[in-house]
């Protein structure tokens, strides 16, 4: 299983609502990875966990919050969000830093569709 | 800081050779990513060279001069389904987790 599921794919919100992503996967990947992608942009980092610990925050606003319950499992929850925080958002997994044979090559999922309006 | 640039956009026939350049000036090195989206879907890994020189993959290659920060992605004998956006990626330190992405070339390929 080489694949790294996310849900919802599309998700429209009002700035009031509060609203999860999630993400799954099954390789025994230890660190996880949200990135933001804006049409036409590269994907951004905002956060990466690494055995279940938040091991980066890219000074992204408190609006956004990760959440990794277990190894397999990478959660995003939406608050109060704002119409500039409409983009795809993505969710990788890789192989931990401290694997002999790491590359940190990513494996992306489809990413989550987000509108909030 | 972190800076990698590479084309907007390219045009290519099918059944041809294209190569897509990709130059960086960042704060360390430990290797470097190439990466293809299609539009709306996630990108999926395409090669990835630490050290210099060229990497093969079936129709796909990858080159990498580190003194001159600059790498290309060679596709050959392209197909309509080559046309995505590809990402140029630099990872700037030992065990750093953090890959920065180029804005990506989006190559569209012609009958």
């Amino acid at each position: 299983d080489t694949e790294v599921t996310q849900t919802p794919k599309h998700l429209v919100m009002g700035m009031t609502n509060k609203k999860s992503l999630k993400c799954e996967q099954h390789m025994g990947h230890r660190a996880m990875y949200w990135y933001k992608q804006k049409a036409k942009k590269p994907p951004e980092l905002m956060f990466v966990y690494s055995y279940e610990k938040l091991s980066i925050n890219e000074s992204v606003p408190s609006r956004f919050s990760p959440e990794c319950p277990n190894s397999s499992l990478l959660n995003l929850h939406l608050h109060a969000l704002q119409p500039e925080d409409s983009a795809l958002y993505l969710c990788a997994s890789s192989q931990d830093v401290g694997t002999s044979d790491w590359t940190g090559e990513l494996f992306f999922g489809e990413g989550s569709r987000l509108t909030v309006l | 800081g972190q800076n990698i640039d590479q084309p907007t956009e390219m045009t290519a026939t099918e059944g041809a050779i294209v190569q897509i350049n990709c130059t960086y000036q960042t704060s360390g090195f430990n290797g470097l990513f190439w990466y293809q989206q299609h539009a709306g879907e996630a990108p999926t890994f395409l090669s990835y060279n630490v050290l210099d020189g060229l990497e093969e993959k079936g129709r796909f290659s990858s080159f990498l001069s580190r003194s001159k920060g600059y790498s290309y992605l060679l596709l050959k004998e392209l197909q309509m389904k080559d046309s995505a956006s590809y990402l140029c990626a630099v990872r700037a330190g030992a065990g750093s987790y953090q890959l920065t992405f180029g804005k990506g070339t989006k190559l569209s390929v012609i009958p």
